[in-house]
């Protein structure tokens, strides 16, 4: 079956500190990769995404994410996490109309 | 910005009851996206529609149906509500994508309905 992992269910990380959310996937063909996050109360606001071209992509509010194929890994990455930074993260896939999406990975950022 | 709406933020409905939840995309989106929330399950495809009349089954379509009268309303429709579709449900619009592949693009998605089946 065709998925993406998230495993870990929780991040702790001091502010200040780099932060790394991981990511892997297991669908066939390339796949397109994503990045969302949620705050509590709202829905998925997009970060990042790889179609293709160079492995390492930038997104919204400091965020990039690495990918690499050989791994078939797309690991979410902030050089300075932030208080603010605390939210729920989601891994995505989509390839041929297919939508797949991570169990979420908790962030927690402490002061 | 794009902006998805969804009709409710929190509902509660009894068992067998008919529910349906709204969604509404301004950006002319071609493609719309109901998917469903749970912890530890991440997000899940109901159904998702690439054009007006349009609707193809997601991964968990069983016991629920869709309807796309207009470009711009996606509706989530369960006809029988049971106590294990107590979920978030959250709906997400995106452009038509490469060549008719809805993959590519950014889903943007409404700020969920949070259903209780008693």
């Amino acid at each position: 079956a065709q998925s993406v992992a998230q495993p870990e269910d929780q991040v702790n990380v001091a502010e200040g500190n780099p932060l790394t959310v991981k990511c892997t996937y297991s669908v066939s063909g390339n796949p397109y990769l994503f990045w969302y996050v949620q705050y509590p109360n709202r829905g998925l606001q997009f970060l990042l995404k790889y179609i293709t071209g160079d492995n390492l992509v930038k997104g919204s509010y400091g965020f990039e994410a690495e990918f690499n194929k050989s791994q078939t890994s797309f690991h979410l990455k902030k050089p300075s996490a932030l208080v603010s930074d605390s939210a729920l993260y989601f891994c995505a896939a989509h390839n041929f109309n297919k939508f797949y999406f991570g169990s979420g990975t908790k962030l927690n950022v402490k002061p | 910005d794009v902006k998805v709406t969804q009709s409710s933020r929190y509902l509660v409905k009894r068992t067998g009851e008919k529910v349906f939840l709204e969604c509404v995309q301004d950006m002319d989106h071609e493609n719309m996206f109901w998917y469903r929330q749970d912890p530890g399950l991440g997000l899940r495809l109901i159904y998702f529609s690439y054009d007006v009349k349009m609707k193809e089954k997601g991964d968990i379509p069983e016991g629920y149906s869709v309807s796309r009268e207009k470009k711009e309303r996606f509706s989530l429709i369960l006809e029988s509500a049971s106590t294990n579709q107590t979920s978030m449900y959250l709906c997400a619009s995106s452009l038509w994508g490469l060549a008719g592949d809805a993959s590519t693009d950014t889903q943007y998605f409404g700020p969920g309905t949070r259903l209780t089946v008693l």
